[in-house]
């Protein structure tokens, strides 16, 4: 299986503060590689797929980057509603994983 | 617009079958274009893929639960059905499904249902 790490598993940020989720892959992926985002309580809500392709109706201030082993979620100006847990996920192979999650909180 | 609905016990006992359903609205299940999947969350834990469907039937299942896993598909309710046996503790998850988008680069997960808590207790 492929085993997909994030860092940090959590972090403290404050509106408007850009900021940096990484996720690792435990061997080449190329760009299968898919990001969402889960407020409390609810289902995930997809947010950039194939690496670095914003979702429809995604806001801009969201981006990805990366391929092969190595890529990124930013989020360019963090708002109130972007408080919450981000999940990286490879298709690449099955089966399919996901990575442990970074939580987004309020500093 | 596309909504997907899980139903079935909220609560099953251990070594039983938990079975539940999910219902697909605003769109067809018979579409080329898509897989459907099964995806858990344990309280305060990640995610995990349980397996996926296509409408003709064929489906792909995570190997750590392969052994206990059935994934069916009928398209005449425009439903998909998830059976996983002898239950423990451990299956005690939130559980979702999803739509999976084959048109898109990466296959992504793109509509989800709103999830079902199913704890597994005697």
């Amino acid at each position: 299986d492929i085993q997909m790490t994030q860092s940090p598993s959590s972090l403290s940020a404050s509106v408007g503060d850009r900021v940096t989720i990484t996720c690792r892959a435990s061997q080449s992926i190329s760009s299968y590689l898919n990001w969402y985002q889960q407020r409390p309580g609810k289902a995930p809500k997809l947010l950039i797929y194939a690496a670095s392709n914003l979702q429809s109706g995604v806001p801009s201030r969201f981006s990805g980057s990366g391929s092969g082993t190595d890529f990124t979620l930013t989020i360019s100006s963090l708002q109130p509603e972007d408080f919450a847990t981000y999940y990286c996920q490879q298709t690449y192979s099955s089966p399919l994983t996901f990575g442990g999650g970074t939580k987004v909180e309020i500093k | 617009q596309l909504q997907l609905q899980e139903s079935g016990p909220g609560l099953v006992k251990p070594s039983e079958t938990l079975s539940l359903t999910c219902t697909v609205s605003g769109g067809s299940i018979s579409s080329s274009n898509y897989y459907w999947g099964w995806i858990r969350q344990p309280p305060g834990k990640g995610l995990e893929w349980i397996g996926s469907i296509y409408y003709s039937g064929s489906t792909y299942y995570n190997p750590s639960l392969k052994s206990r896993v059935t994934i069916s598909v009928d398209t005449s309710k425009n439903q998909f059905s998830l059976n996983l046996n002898s239950v423990t503790a451990a299956d005690t998850a939130v559980y979702f499904c999803a739509r999976i988008r084959l048109q898109l680069t990466a296959s992504p997960l793109d509509y989800w249902g709103q999830g079902t808590l199913v704890t597994v207790s005697s």
